[in-house]
């Protein structure tokens, strides 16, 4: 019940498209979530976040879409650019387990020019 | 505001050695979190600890143990190492006060390979 499940472990986009990455959660009780951006040789950091009580966010090009009833979430990155390449990770949390992350397996995003 | 440092950024060690790393974090943050990542498995939790204390932990053999200081600078040790233990070790460090949502500041880790 504490997993996160992400898909697809790694994706190929062509430059101005659209690339879409999935996670699913069992735990009801999370209440956070946050898709975190790891480029080669660096640290991830944070990208984006949302709480189950708005159905999306939107920050840039980066969308988070959240369907609390199907207990899923996915990063739409709209107009993907060859320095979007990178490994996308989805987290949930709980506040009364302090924000402990659950995190997603990863997702390995390629943008060809 | 200097971000997470994390020493040494590489380091190879050989089979039954044993390894610590080192972790400043964030100045004003409390908690500090250490990962492995290695190709394939994604991030794996190991340990965080807060104000001193170790308050949550991950799946992994008692080899890995670590400890954070009262300035929460935390080091992390590999006892015995394995060839399995080769990976990009990750420290994390966040603000932790009461209703913040815990938001990681990962630094750059420390790559160790085991031959």
């Amino acid at each position: 019940q504490q997993q996160v499940k992400q898909s697809p472990q790694s994706l190929i986009v062509q430059k101005g498209g659209i690339s879409i990455i999935n996670c699913a959660y069992e735990n009801t009780a999370f209440d956070y979530f946050p898709w975190y951006q790891q480029f080669p040789g660096k640290g991830p950091a944070l990208l984006i976040a949302i709480r189950p009580d708005v159905s999306e966010k939107k920050e840039g090009r980066f969308t988070i879409s959240f369907n609390k009833s199907a207990k899923q979430f996915s990063l739409h990155i709209m107009d993907s650019q060859p320095g979007d390449s990178a490994t996308y990770f989805c987290a949930a949390s709980r506040r009364d387990s302090n924000y402990q992350l659950i995190w997603g397996a990863g997702t390995k995003l390629i943008i060809k020019p | 505001k200097a971000g997470v440092t994390q020493t040494p950024r590489y380091l190879i060690k050989t089979r039954g050695q044993q390894v610590t790393l080192s972790c400043s974090p964030i100045s004003g943050h409390r908690s500090v979190s250490w990962y492995q990542q290695t190709p394939g498995q994604g991030l794996q939790f190991l340990f965080e600890y807060f104000s001193e204390t170790q308050r949550n932990k991950g799946n992994f053999p008692g080899r890995f143990s670590g400890r954070q200081f009262s300035n929460s600078r935390s080091e992390m040790n590999v006892s015995t190492l394995e060839l399995g233990d080769s990976a990009l070790y990750l420290c994390a460090s966040s603000l932790a006060d009461r209703g913040n949502t815990g938001e990681l500041f990962f630094g750059e880790g420390s790559r160790l390979t085991v031959l």
